[in-house]
Order: structure tokens, then C-alpha cells, then sequence
């Protein structure tokens, strides 16, 4: 088992519609969570980071972890074509990110 | 890209010849990365470094080596480059906080 899994998509919605994303992980250890978005041909870009549990905002973009579960989530409300791209979720414990695989998305005009 | 450069962008390289990858930042920070990024595997961290002389292996490091003798570079050899190392390689950085991370644009990778 993978220790960050996600589904690869892709996942297609029309502007305007929320975008929701998911993430599992496997390890309970003390740690962050990140979401990266990453157009073609670029390098991540961080949106969110978060270590506890429960919601939080910024903008149009929602984190949320659920530790009981192991699950993380990113929403994305009023979404916008800009926002097509591949996310990444990613664990950080001491400093090494674990990746998810990404998930790609198409928001479509 | 968070004060963070890479060169070369893109290199063709032959089947057993030596391959430096250089990052170089402008935010003094003491974190620094080399992760890969390939089809069906995501993003993996190769090396790291938490300071000047002190690295460290990551999930997928044989094959390649670091040196970082300045606070600002970073450096990633193949030692002799295989196909398998044909990759799309990212730098990162410790942001301001220590736990986040920013990537630099990459560093694409062909070995024929």
C-alpha cells in the first residue's frame, strides 16, 4: 500500500462548479498536509498546508483532514478554467514530503 | 518560484556519461531538496540537505550523489546516467516555517 494514494482522474467539472478532491494516507505519525497544484510543464506550486484536523479556508480553496479516517480534502469552490491542472497531495513528517500520485482536472468553460 | 533557479532546464545525455544538476536559491534557506517525477510514481525525494556539508539519502537515491557547499546551491550528480534516469527533476526549499516546501520550475532530463 501506498502511503499517500489518490485518484488520477481526470476529473472534469463546468466553471463555476465546486472541485472536490480526496487523498488517503496510511501512516499516523505527527505530520503536515500539503496540496499542490501543477500546470503542464511546471513545478508545484503550494496552495495549502494544514496538521490538524478539521477545515481550513483560504479564498476559493478548503482544506480538510480527517485523522480519525486518514483522509484528506480539497475543495474548490466558484472554479475557474485557470484552475485546470493536476493537485497533489502530499504528508510532510520531518521535513520529507510523500507524495499522492495527483489528480488531474478540467474545468470547462 | 520562490527564488528558485535550476539549470540546465532541459539536457540530452548519453547512456553512461556523468550528469550535474545544479539548484541555486536567493531565500538563505537552510532545507533543500532533489525530488523526480515520473508517470505512475509521482513525485520522489532522491536527496536532501539540512545545511551546509549535511545530506542525507531519500526514497530513491541510489545512482545519484549531492554536495552543497554553499547555503545557496545544491548540487545533483548522476554518477553515470542510466535510461531509468530519464525524469523531470524538481529542487525544493524549506519555506519560512521550516515544514513548507516551494519547487523550482525543473530540470528535464533525457538519457539516450
Amino acid at each position: 500500500q501506498k502511503e499517500v494514494e489518490q485518484d488520477p482522474g481526470p476529473l472534469s467539472v463546468p466553471e463555476g462548479a465546486i472541485v472536490s478532491l480526496n487523498c488517503t494516507y496510511s501512516n499516523s505519525a505527527f505530520q503536515y498536509f500539503m496540496w499542490y497544484r501543477q500546470y503542464s510543464r511546471k513545478g508545484p506550486e503550494l496552495l495549502m498546508y494544514t496538521y490538524s484536523s478539521g477545515n481550513k479556508e483560504d479564498g476559493r480553496f478548503t482544506a480538510q483532514v480527517d485523522k480519525s479516517s486518514k483522509y484528506i480534502s480539497l475543495f474548490i469552490r466558484d472554479s475557474q478554467p485557470s484552475d485546470s491542472a493536476t493537485y497533489l497531495c502530499a504528508r510532510n513528517a520531518g521535513n520529507k514530503l510523500t507524495f499522492g500520485g495527483g489528480t488531474r482536472v478540467l474545468v470547462k468553460p | 518560484d520562490a527564488g528558485i533557479t535550476q539549470s540546465p532546464r532541459h539536457k540530452v545525455t548519453e547512456t553512461g556519461t556523468p550528469v550535474t544538476l545544479r539548484c541555486h536559491q536567493t531565500e538563505n534557506h537552510r532545507y533543500m531538496y532533489w525530488y523526480r517525477q515520473d508517470p505512475g510514481h509521482g513525485l520522489r525525494l532522491i536527496h536532501y540537505s539540512y545545511g551546509v556539508k549535511d545530506t542525507d539519502k531519500g526514497e530513491v537515491s541510489d545512482g545519484y550523489s549531492v554536495s552543497r557547499s554553499k547555503t545557496e546551491d545544491f548540487l545533483l550528480t548522476l554518477e553515470s546516467a542510466t535510461s531509468s534516469q530519464t525524469s523531470v527533476y524538481f529542487c525544493a526549499i524549506s519555506g519560512v516555517q521550516g515544514d513548507e516546501q516551494y519547487f523550482g520550475p525543473g530540470t528535464r532530463l533525457t538519457v539516450t
